[in-house]
């Protein structure tokens, strides 16, 4: 019944280490989102994807990459993983891409690296 | 560039009112959100408003808007102990959201 599920939850892992987060929804939308939330609780967006598109890339570094393999699912993988990293992982999804769609988001995934 | 601002920190007793404000940049900003997250928790949209409204009310809450100032307010009436958590507002933009961010609400018993 879970609309927008990521696995796994939790994640510790050391540095330099290569780790992929889940994400999937069942509500049927054209859009999804990565965010990721900090220590300090700033949330900012990282990538968007409209029907297995690319249409947002906010700046992120080249170690992290989308993939969405189809509507229902993008996926997070993340190379050469470094302190910084550390965050908690939140996907979302939206109808569609216009103005005022509402995002629903998952449970996030807490990533510590070590 | 865009920017959405919030106070961090608010306390309040349980049974009083709370306002949480937010205050953002982007004037083509259509939808306003706000959004509550319990520790531990993902993001749960409590509710939103479209940018040619100034008020809206749903059971507790009720947000307002001022478009002028570019300003936003969620009040929640009689809070409960429940209702500490984060609160974010957001500003829609093109094709993302802006988040501010957050305002912690504790409420004493």
């Amino acid at each position: 019944d879970t609309a927008v599920s990521q696995t796994p939850k939790y994640l510790v892992t050391q540095m330099g280490n290569d780790k992929s987060i889940k994400c999937e929804q069942n509500l049927g939308h054209d859009t999804m989102y990565w965010y990721k939330q900090d220590s300090k609780k700033f949330l900012k967006i990282m990538f968007s994807y409209n029907n297995k598109e690319l249409i947002i890339n906010e700046t992120v570094p080249n170690r992290f990459s989308p993939k969405s393999p189809d509507k229902a699912h993008l996926n997070l993988h993340i190379n050469s993983l470094e302190l910084g990293d550390s965050a908690v992982y939140f996907c979302a999804s939206s109808r569609t891409t216009g103005v005022g769609e509402t995002q629903y988001f998952g449970p996030g995934t807490r990533l510590l690296v070590l | 560039g865009e920017d959405v601002e919030q106070s961090l920190f608010l306390s309040v007793r349980e049974g009083d009112s709370s306002v949480i404000n937010c205050t953002y940049t982007d004037s083509s900003s259509t939808y306003l959100y706000w959004y509550k997250q319990e520790p531990g928790a993902g993001l749960q949209l409590l509710t939103y408003i479209f940018s040619n409204m100034d008020m809206k009310q749903d059971q507790r809450l009720t947000v307002l808007l001022n478009k002028k100032d570019k300003h936003l307010s969620l009040r929640i009436a009689d809070t409960q102990t429940g209702d500490s958590a984060i609160y974010f507002c957001a500003a829609s933009g093109t094709y993302k959201y802006i988040f501010g961010t957050g305002t912690r609400l504790k409420v004493l018993a």
